[in-house]
């Protein structure tokens, strides 16, 4: 069990560009999670996916966000013409589903700052 | 809907004190409650959970929360503070009534510890 990865750690971009952000969980989890942390305030969710299948997406998720996860194994969170409002730490987090409580494991996150 | 409120966005106590961080509750459903670690840039640790078994739950780095429900609380304790618990404290609920089982944070309880 190596954990949650996450790539890469830091990224810096101008205003406008695209920015993609993978997440790697842990093996056998099923369940995968994104997350959106800005400074002084708790994570809010952003997305869900069950092995393949995206099953939720939070309204914060407006459509310059786009996220995969094609296989069921790791994921993509995309970012289009990215805004100075999109700085923020982006966390993903998994889950092994089924019928117990599935805590989430986090990654160290992705620190994105939008110039 | 699921919510989380954590009283006081900063706490200093002196080394070897009492470490009390305040969370209360909301939830249509009997909730599953964690508490989260988050050290300077990096992602989250659980510290422990309450799956509504126990209603004392130990956790790592000797920390404990007592679930109340008459109270809706699920204050974090440790009895005696040490400078490595200086971080930020993060209480959560999860929306288990939901497919997602997402998490919904507080806003983070930032511990100072004294020498």
């Amino acid at each position: 069990d190596t954990g949650v990865s996450q790539d890469p750690r830091h990224k810096i971009t101008k205003r406008g560009q695209n920015v993609t952000f993978r997440c790697d969980p842990i093996s056998e989890h099923n369940r995968l999670y994104w997350y959106r942390q800005t400074l002084g305030q708790g994570p809010e969710f952003l997305t869900y996916f069950q092995n393949e299948a995206q099953l939720e997406k939070s309204r914060l998720l407006s459509d310059r966000f786009s996220a995969e996860r094609p296989k069921g194994s790791f994921s993509t969170l995309e970012i289009q013409r990215t805004e100075q409002g999109d700085s923020a730490m982006y966390l993903c987090a998994s889950s092994l589903g089924g019928t117990g409580i599935g805590e989430q494991y986090f990654g160290p996150g992705t620190r994105l700052t939008v110039t | 809907a699921q919510s989380v409120t954590q009283l006081g966005s900063h706490v200093s106590v002196s080394e070897g004190a009492l470490v009390l961080l305040r969370c209360n509750y909301s939830s249509s459903v009997p909730p599953y409650l964690f508490w989260y670690v988050q050290y300077p840039n990096q992602g989250l640790q659980l510290l422990l959970k309450y799956t509504s078994a126990a209603t004392l739950v130990k956790g790592i780095n000797g920390f404990e929360a007592e679930f109340k429900k008459s109270e809706t609380s699920f204050h974090l304790t440790k009895p005696s503070a040490h400078m490595s618990d200086a971080a930020e404290y993060f209480c959560a609920v999860s929306d288990h009534g939901g497919a997602t089982n997402k998490l919904i944070f507080g806003t983070g309880t930032l511990l100072a510890v004294q020498p």
